[in-house]
């Protein structure tokens, strides 16, 4: 079974501009949760959806948004880039009360 | 507000020396504690799930244990390729009995020498 997949791998961005980042669950998965990594603030929780609507949200500025589709594929976009943006994103996908599983990342430095 | 609180924040030992990592946390209503490896440059990677005090689970040479206000994480002559940084997370139950999202602890980075 193939895990969660997350693209892209890397991105470099410049202050200002914004990102969108994909991320397909595990089939059949239908909640995907993202979180943000800091080596300062470690794993900090963005946001989660199910069948396409927003679930729970964690405390980060409305630059942050997400979206999920009919076939459980996620996005996030994060809007006005700041140098503090600059993390690797997790995207996770669970199934009923399963654990989450985690994709290995993007990895998004801002300039 | 619930809290997760790993230590050590890093951890040498050298090859089939057992030790134990802490995760000490504090929660309205635990629905579960979970335990996760990662590696550098990948994503965590789903180790155990405890749900009561008393509860134990074991996975070769790790043991997870929980009591009401912390878990153990027991590594059992650890070998090389246990080096990993070993995170912590809990998740509660919200109101209505909903679960809430995981909140995760800073993790013990664990290095094992040959």
């Amino acid at each position: 079974k193939a895990g969660v997949t997350q693209t892209p791998r890397y991105l470099i961005k410049t202050r200002g501009q914004q990102v969108t980042l994909s991320c397909s669950p595990i089939s059949g998965h239908r909640s995907v949760s993202w979180y943000q990594q800091t080596p300062g603030q470690g794993l900090q929780f963005l946001f989660e959806y199910f069948s396409e609507t927003q679930r729970n949200k964690g405390n980060f500025p409305g630059r942050f948004s997400g979206r999920q589709f009919s076939n459980s594929r996620s996005e996030m976009n994060v809007s006005t880039l700041e140098l503090g943006d600059s993390a690797l994103y997790l995207c996770a996908s669970s199934s009923g009360n399963s654990p989450l599983h985690f994709g290995n990342g993007t990895r998004l430095t801002v300039t | 507000e619930d809290q997760v609180t790993q230590s050590p924040e890093a951890l040498r030992l050298q090859e089939g020396e057992s030790s134990s990592l802490n995760c000490s946390y504090t929660v309205s209503g635990l629905r579960g504690l979970f335990w996760y490896r990662q590696d550098p440059g990948k994503g965590p990677e789903f180790l155990f799930t405890l749900y009561s005090a008393g509860e134990e689970k074991e996975k070769e040479r790790l043991k997870a244990t929980l009591t009401k206000k912390e878990s153990f994480l027991h590594i059992t002559a650890p070998k090389p390729e246990d080096s990993a940084t070993y995170l912590c997370a809990v998740q509660a139950v919200l109101h209505g009995g909903s679960q809430g999202n995981l909140i995760f602890g800073k993790g013990t980075k664990l290095s094992v020498k040959p």
